[in-house]
């Protein structure tokens, strides 16, 4: 089993519609990062959470430290959302992010 | 400046070439990563640098070498690779201190192709 595991692994969704993907670890956390990754390569790091919730436009984060649970959502969500979003950790006293195996997100027209 | 920038963007290569990757940031953190993703997976840790000094290597191959010269370069030496090498390398930085510790920068990633 990976110690961070996410779903859904792809989505199609029309523009406009409300995004939800999750991600579940098995590992204790200093910290947890939501992660995305455009077709050209680079990742952009759009949010680090080590507790509750955090917004920024049309996304928010939440984890729950007590489940080892967080969702990323995006609103009103947009062609230009299309890309790979990737939950990834810190491990307590480890270097190197672990990443799970990423959402393929799909807005249509 | 909040940047990580990796030269060359694109790299073909023969197998018995030898070439470098290269990795600059100037936003003073301590920590550098470098990452290798193959498509549609997740990227893979092979090396960390902390304070100029190499802290983990995830068993890469020795025809990879790391190179940490100063605080804001780090270096992948290439020399010998195999077709299946050919990835895309990502560079990571993060300051691993007390109060921004936890906040991590990618680079722009360098295409290698080896054929």
């Amino acid at each position: 089993k990976n110690e961070v595991e996410q779903s859904p692994q792809n989505l199609t969704a029309q523009e406009g519609e409300f995004i939800t993907i999750n991600c579940s670890y098995s590992v204790g956390i200093s910290a947890l990062h939501w992660l995305q990754q455009h077709p050209g390569g680079g990742i952009v790091s759009l949010f680090m959470l080590s507790s509750g919730k955090k917004k920024h436009g049309r996304l928010i984060a939440t984890i729950n430290i007590q489940e080892k649970h967080s969702s990323l959502h995006i609103t009103a969500s947009h062609p230009r959302d299309s890309a790979v979003y990737i939950c990834a950790v810190w491990r307590g006293g480890a270097d190197g992010l672990t990443f799970g195996k990423g959402t393929h997100l799909i807005i249509q027209p | 400046d909040t940047e990580v920038t990796q030269t060359p963007k694109h790299l073909v290569m023969g197998m018995t070439n030898k070439k470098s990757l290269k990795c600059e940031q100037h936003m003073g953190h301590r920590a550098m990563y470098w990452y290798k993703q193959k498509a549609k997976k997740p990227p893979e840790l092979m090396f960390v640098y902390s304070y100029e000094k190499l802290s983990i290597n995830e068993s890469v191959p020795s025809r990879f070498s790391p190179e940490c010269p100063n605080s804001s370069l780090l270096n992948l030496h290439l020399h010998a690779l195999q077709p299946e090498d050919s990835a895309l390398y990502l560079c990571a930085s993060s300051p691993r201190d007390r109060s921004s510790g936890n906040t991590i920068y990618f680079g722009e990633g360098s295409w290698l192709t080896v054929v």
